[in-house]
């Protein structure tokens, strides 16, 4: 089945060491969506890309980044996570000009 | 800007018993509504959109969500709840603009049996 994969399920990382999380589609949709959601609450957009266009949300820190290497692979990078960045994070995709919107089953993170 | 709003942070109801989750939006233009469930340290499940059409929506697992537009209303509803419904609901809007969508604040459903 075509879908998104969020790898690992649960990260647990140090006080400012940088983490990556990683998220792969086999959708081949062009747009790829991170959103970070704090303890059930609602999901909070850090940033998209539309193909190679990444758009950052005006309140995004800079502390978070992005990369997209190809259609099919995205990356997070917390560069020096703190506590109050522990949280879910949750990849999703969608098809310019489409309504449809695919989640992957998130990234649980973990400061320590 | 687009926005939606839960106004209930829980809704308790008895299995075997309708259910309602509220939903109201705030957009400009054309509303294209959607409503997600999660589970616990899971990710979000796609129940439901309306982009246009018939005013009521059927979804998955029996769910269905009714369109008004002069109430600027979304409800998700269920004619016979499950124990296994009990999750976190999130109505949401797609902005305008981009593609990127906007969630409410979540509304947590409980089941009893």
């Amino acid at each position: 089945d075509a879908m998104v994969i969020q790898n690992p399920r649960y990260q647990v990382t140090q006080f400012g060491k940088p983490v990556t999380l990683s998220c792969s589609q086999t959708l081949n949709h062009n747009v790829m969506y991170w959103y970070q959601q704090k303890s059930s609450q609602a999901p909070k957009l850090l940033f998209h890309y539309y193909d190679k266009d990444f758009n950052n949300e005006a309140d995004t820190p800079d502390n978070f980044q992005s990369r997209r290497p190809n259609t099919s692979f995205c990356f997070l990078d917390i560069r020096s996570p703190g506590l109050g960045d522990a949280a879910m994070y949750l990849c999703a995709t969608s098809e310019r000009g489409n309504y449809g919107y695919t989640f992957g089953s998130g990234t649980r993170l973990t400061v320590v | 800007a687009q926005s939606v709003a839960q106004p209930e942070d829980q809704v308790n109801v008895a299995e075997g018993n309708p259910l309602t989750v509220k939903c109201t939006y705030s957009v400009s233009g054309n509303p294209y509504l959607f409503w997600y469930v999660q589970y616990p340290n899971r990710g979000l499940q796609f129940l439901l959109k309306y982009i246009t059409g018939d005013n009521l929506v059927k979804g998955s697992y029996g769910f269905e969500a009714e369109f008004n537009k002069s109430q600027t209303s979304f409800h998700l509803k269920k004619p016979s709840a499950l124990v296994s419904d009990s999750a976190l609901y999130f109505c949401a809007s797609r902005d305008t603009g981009f593609q990127k969508l906007v969630f409410g604040t979540g509304t947590r459903l409980l089941v009893s049996p």
